[in-house]
């Protein structure tokens, strides 16, 4: 079993639609939980850093952790074409591994 | 604030000729910086990392090297390229109190 799974997509969605991306992982030490945007041949940007279990929102994205079933998710409200990119899971256990453990990604087309 | 700077942006190479890529990170102090090779479909794969100049590990065994001759330069090396050192490369850093990583632009390797 892959320590962090992702569905690559690709997901295609209007504009305006509710996207939901999710990530599972088997590894009970991870505490902290990122996601990460990727536009076209550019480096991945940090969206959203959680630690251990919740929400957190950022104006119309949503993150949100369930460490008892080893889920997060991202959920994006109202969503633009500018969203189409692939988004990227990635999780840290803490201490000084200093290491993260990605997801492969999933590429999200937002069509107009 | 803090910036990280990759270069060159593009690179194309004839195998068996030599590679040297640059990170740079403005900003903060003793980083613990990152390089990685991200290929289609197969997600983010940690070449290298360090957490202080000269202290460099190793997460792959394979036909490149890196080094870190300051505290906020880290290089990407190969004596000889390899067809499959194709790839996009992306340098990180982290140590702002948060349990993640920060990505430059990447460099894309075309090696022919």
């Amino acid at each position: 079993q892959k320590e962090v799974e992702q569905d690559p997509g690709p997901l295609s969605v209007p504009e305006g639609a509710i996207v939901s991306l999710n990530c599972t992982y088997s590894n009970s030490a991870f505490q902290y939980f990122m996601w990460y945007r990727q536009y076209s041949r550019k480096g991945p940007e940090l969206l959203m850093y959680t630690y251990s279990s919740g929400n957190k929102e950022d104006g119309r994205f949503t993150a949100q952790v369930d460490k008892s079933s080893k889920y997060i998710s991202l959920f994006i409200r109202d969503s633009q074409p500018s969203d189409s990119a692939t988004y990227l899971c990635a999780m840290d256990s803490g201490g000084s591994n200093y290491k993260l453990t990605f997801g492969k990604g999933t590429l999200l087309t937002v069509n107009p | 604030s803090q910036t990280i700077h990759q270069w060159p942006a593009t690179l194309v190479q004839p195998v068996g000729s030599p590679l040297s890529l640059e990170c740079t990170v403005e900003g903060t102090s003793n980083p613990n910086l990152y390089w990685y090779r991200q290929a289609a479909g197969r997600g983010l794969q940690l070449l290298f990392y360090s957490v202080g100049i000269g202290q460099i590990s190793s997460e792959v065994p394979q036909n490149l090297s890196a080094s870190r001759p300051q505290d906020r330069q880290f290089i990407l090396s190969s004596k000889k390229l390899l067809l499959s050192d194709s790839g996009f490369y992306l340098c990180a850093w982290s140590g702002d109190g948060r349990e993640t990583q920060y990505f430059g632009p990447g460099t894309r390797l075309l090696v022919l």
